[in-house]
């Protein structure tokens, strides 16, 4: 089936620095990929669509300018999460539809665990 | 404004019994439903989906049940195994969009 994978699965960063997080379909091309974010025991909240070629759209009440989405090619898409603060810790996962849109499955990455010092 | 909810946070099932995992939601204009079960520190895996034109979707031991009347559905997981035990999400969405709104999550935990 369709993999989504993400990097790096684990990051410890100082506050007040930036940190990249790749989200890669491996044997498919997403033209549009979704980035979420988890606090523990809570559900996933959608933060933004990543779309292949133009801007991201950004879910109400999340600052694009803390977190920058990149969608450069058809494999791949980039979170940044610009001048990280402890408030920022948090798992983030990306997903893409990997299948026809009838089915209407999304795929997940592996998650990426960030921990703002 | 929480549009998909998953009211018990966690479930304690005998290994061998069913397990009923329950999901409501408000929008009326969702038409798509997807299950996940996710372990921790790791992304959530596709269980099952239904369309709004089905009330029923069973593949292997997984069933789910949707009432579009009620603005219910339930994930039923028959018999229960202790490789079950995970956390279950359900998400909604309009079809087409791919923007699922997720549910807050239940626990399952299955006793061996």
């Amino acid at each position: 089936g369709a993999v989504v994978s993400q990097h790096p699965s684990w990051v410890i960063c100082k506050s007040g620095t930036s940190v990249k997080i790749e989200c890669r379909s491996l044997d498919f091309q997403a033209t549009t990929m979704f980035w979420y974010r988890q606090f523990p025991k809570q559900s996933l909240m959608l933060m933004a669509t990543s779309n292949e070629g133009s801007k991201a759209t950004y879910e109400q009440g999340v600052e694009k300018d803390k977190f920058l989405i990149n969608h450069a090619s058809l494999t791949l898409s980039t979170l940044t999460v610009t001048s990280a603060h402890p408030e920022d810790s948090s798992f983030y996962i990306c997903s893409a539809p990997g299948g026809a849109l009838v089915s209407g499955e999304l795929f997940f990455g592996e998650g990426s665990r960030l921990t703002v010092l | 404004d929480q549009q998909v909810k998953q009211n018990s946070p966690s479930l304690s099932v005998q290994e061998g019994r069913i397990s009923i995992l329950n999901c409501d939601y408000t929008n009326s204009m969702f038409d798509y439903f997807l299950w996940y079960k996710k372990y921790p520190a790791e992304g959530p895996t596709f269980l099952i989906s239904i369309s709004s034109i089905k009330d029923k979707n069973e593949d292997g031991r997984f069933t789910v049940f949707l009432n579009k009347s009620a603005k219910h559905l339930s994930l039923h997981i028959v018999p229960s195994q202790p490789g079950d035990s995970a956390v279950y999400f359900c998400a909604a969405s309009n079809s087409g969009t791919y923007k699922y709104i997720f549910g807050t999550g239940t626990r399952l935990k299955v006793l061996a």
